[in-house]
């Protein structure tokens, strides 16, 4: 079965902060991305991975293949970066599975 | 390049009705997909159409259906509305993988 896990589910920091948000899955996939959705529900493509790592400005993307393991850093977060973030994965085909989300809040 | 556009932004309607909600891809994107969104199942994938042609398709019951045109432009439809049917539809569209979402319908059913 494809299934996806995140972590945390909720994560709490002050402005500034480096964040890291995690995700694993139990079989191998072909992609993965990471998502953010900001309130209201408007969704944002940050990156498609399927190897390595990606850096965009304050976000960095890494995937480890053999650990089946995924991770976004953030780093000097800012309150504009609180969202909930999702890791979909594609299992070969165009399909999404998705995530639990991480609901990120970052205060002042 | 405009990015995907869905219509309407929000709808309202009541059990038994049904709907039809629109996407337009990014040009050039020949892949549209669906998803929905609730709060207790939280993003799950609809279907996916390529070349008006229904690629994948998630578990969903028949009521939901969906169709794609020669200019890519898709269209979902539910019929015989229910509560459960309230969420956030969105659709993406996809070049090489890269999925660009649109910014949803939300979707009440009184």
């Amino acid at each position: 079965k494809n299934e996806v896990e995140q972590s945390p589910q909720n994560l709490t920091a002050q402005e500034g902060e480096f964040i890291t948000i995690n995700c694993s899955y139990s079989v191998g996939i072909s992609a993965l991305h990471w998502l953010q959705q900001h309130p209201g529900g408007g969704i944002v493509s940050l990156f498609m991975l399927s190897s390595g790592k990606k850096k965009h400005g304050r976000l960095i993307a890494t995937i480890n293949i053999q650990e089946k393991h995924s991770s976004l850093h953030i780093t000097a977060s800012h309150p504009r970066d609180s969202a909930v973030y999702i890791c979909p994965m594609n299992f070969g085909n165009e399909k999404l599975t998705f995530g639990t989300g991480t609901r990120l809040t970052i205060i002042p | 390049k405009a990015g995907v556009t869905q219509t309407p932004r929000y709808l309202i309607k009541t059990r038994g009705q049904q709907v039809t909600l629109s996407c337009s891809p990014i040009s050039g994107h020949r892949s549209v997909s669906w998803y929905q969104q609730t709060p207790g199942q939280g993003l799950q994938f609809l279907f996916e159409y390529f070349s008006e042609t229904q690629r994948n398709k998630g578990n969903f019951p028949g009521r939901f259906s969906g169709r794609q045109f020669s200019n890519s432009r898709s269209e979902m439809n539910v019929s015989t509305l229910e509560l459960g049917d309230s969420a956030l539809y969105l659709c993406a569209s996809s070049l090489e993988n890269t999925q660009y979402f649109g910014p949803g319908t939300r979707l009440t059913v009184l």
